[in-house]
């Protein structure tokens, strides 16, 4: 399958302090990127949308000048949290898929972020 | 919008036995995708199988297969054989057929007891 490749693993970060994450789609152009936050135990939350060159779709509830999101190319996507706060801290998930085969989507590893 | 509904939040099941993992979800679509993901403690997701809701077969995997009733909106996962590995998380997973909206379950924590 595709592979999609998501750095850091982990990142422990200062309170006030932006951190960015990557998501490179690594053997595909992904048309469409996702971000998702899990907490301890729970489901995947979609947090954003992003296609190529435009602006993300952001879910309900999700602050887009906390998070924001730049899907600058086709293989790569970026998730920034600006400001971070403790409340901040998660597992954050990229996903990548390509036009419509079968309609898979393809994970990175995540991204554990600690706002300390 | 679309959501997934997992009604079973554990389930357990014994080594080399059968365990069918429930999801309903509700759309207004008629062309979609379907599908199981794992995520074992790595928290790697990795695809189980997928459904193409077009296609009334049921998906089948090796010793993972699907019941889809697409009027009941019912998508259930079949494991056979049931080995220790498959001890995990699994999501249900919707797609919709413009692929920008792909929406999970809560989830079915599985552990295979020796």
């Amino acid at each position: 399958g595709a592979v999609v490749s998501q750095h850091p693993s982990r990142v422990i970060c200062k309170s006030g302090t932006s951190v960015k994450i990557e998501c490179r789609s690594l053997d595909f152009q992904a048309t469409t990127m996702f971000w998702y936050r899990q907490f301890p135990k729970q489901s995947l939350m979609l947090m954003a949308t992003s296609n190529e060159g435009s602006k993300a779709t952001y879910e309900q509830g999700v602050e887009k000048d906390k998070f924001l999101i730049n899907h600058a190319s086709l293989t790569l996507s970026t998730l920034t949290v600006t400001s971070a706060h403790p409340e901040d801290s998660s597992f954050y998930i990229c996903s990548a898929r390509y036009g419509f085969h079968l309609g898979e989507a393809f994970f990175g590893q995540g991204t554990r972020l600690t706002v300390v | 919008a679309q959501t997934v509904t997992q009604s079973q939040p554990e389930m357990s099941v014994q080594e080399a036995e059968t365990v069918t993992l429930s999801c309903t979800y509700d759309t207004s679509e008629s062309d979609y995708y379907l599908f199981w993901y794992k995520q074992p403690p790595s928290r790697q997701m990795i695809l189980v199988i997928r459904q193409e809701a077009y296609k009334q077969q049921n998906a089948t995997e090796n010793r993972f297969s699907v019941n889809f009733q697409k009027a009941a909106k019912s998508f259930s996962l079949k494991i056979s054989d049931s080995q220790l590995g498959d001890a995990a998380m699994y999501f249900c997973a919707y797609i919709n057929n413009a692929g920008n909206m792909l929406t999970f379950g809560g989830g079915t924590r599985l552990m295979v007891k020796p």
